[in-house]
């Protein structure tokens, strides 16, 4: 089973819908939680954190479910703009390099939105 | 946010010949800086961790010899890639981590495509 897994889509959705992507990661020790954007050819930027239950940022919001150890993240009122290949990070909780626990990355699930 | 710089931001080159690859640390002092490398369609995979004043820390598979790091200073590490081969040719992101908010949040340079024919 791989650490990090997402469904790697793609989520063709119409403008003004809302979307949900999942992700599960395999170790239940692992505390903190990312969600990171990254367009075609471009460098990951973080979108959000989740260190806690959940967390909200206007129309993103993500939610942590560590008994069945899933992140997801909705998007919702989704705009042209949102297209992007969404990566789910987990820091691993055992594995250390340079003083940082390691992060892991999740294949990404890549989102269209069309007119 | 803290903003790393990677030069070139892409780069073909012939089979055998080396390239390197520069990420700097902009507005901060960076004593860790992470090397990663993503194949089309796949997730971005660790090659090893630089640290400053000292020899980078390879991930398991990553040839040491072949994929040189240097952390010369607080805002320069340089990943060379020593004879090239068309397999090498991938998107090379160098990161850093600074502390934010209590946390450490991953900055991320903008990434170097290499192309070796």
């Amino acid at each position: 089973r791989k650490e990090v897994e997402q469904d790697p889509g793609p989520f063709n959705v119409p403008e003004g819908a809302t979307v949900a992507f999942n992700c599960t990661y395999s170790n239940s020790a692992s505390q903190s939680f990312f969600w990171y954007r990254q367009d075609c050819r471009k460098e990951p930027k973080l979108l959000m954190s989740v260190y806690s239950s959940g967390n909200e940022d206007g129309r993103f919001t993500a939610q942590l479910n560590r008994a069945s150890q899933y992140i997801s993240l909705l998007i919702r009122d989704s705009k042209l703009s949102d297209s992007a290949t969404y990566l789910c990070v987990v820091p691993s909780p055992t594995e250390v390099s340079g003083g940082y626990n390691k992060l892991i990355f999740g294949a990404g699930t890549r989102l269209a939105v069309h007119p | 946010g803290a903003v790393v710089s990677q030069h070139p931001s892409w780069v073909i080159c012939k089979s055998g010949t080396s390239v390197k690859i520069e990420c700097r640390s902009l507005d901060f002092q960076a004593t860790t800086m992470f090397w990663y490398r993503q194949f089309p369609k796949q997730s971005l995979m660790l090659m090893a961790t630089s640290n400053e004043g000292s020899k980078a820390t390879y991930e398991q598979g990553v040839e040491k010899d072949k994929f040189l790091i240097n952390h010369a200073s607080l805002t320069l590490s340089t990943l060379t890639v020593t004879s090239a081969h068309p397999e090498d040719s991938s998107f090379y992101i160098c990161s850093a981590r600074v502390k934010s908010g209590g946390y450490n949040e991953q900055f991320f340079g903008p990434g170097t495509r290499l192309t070796v024919l």
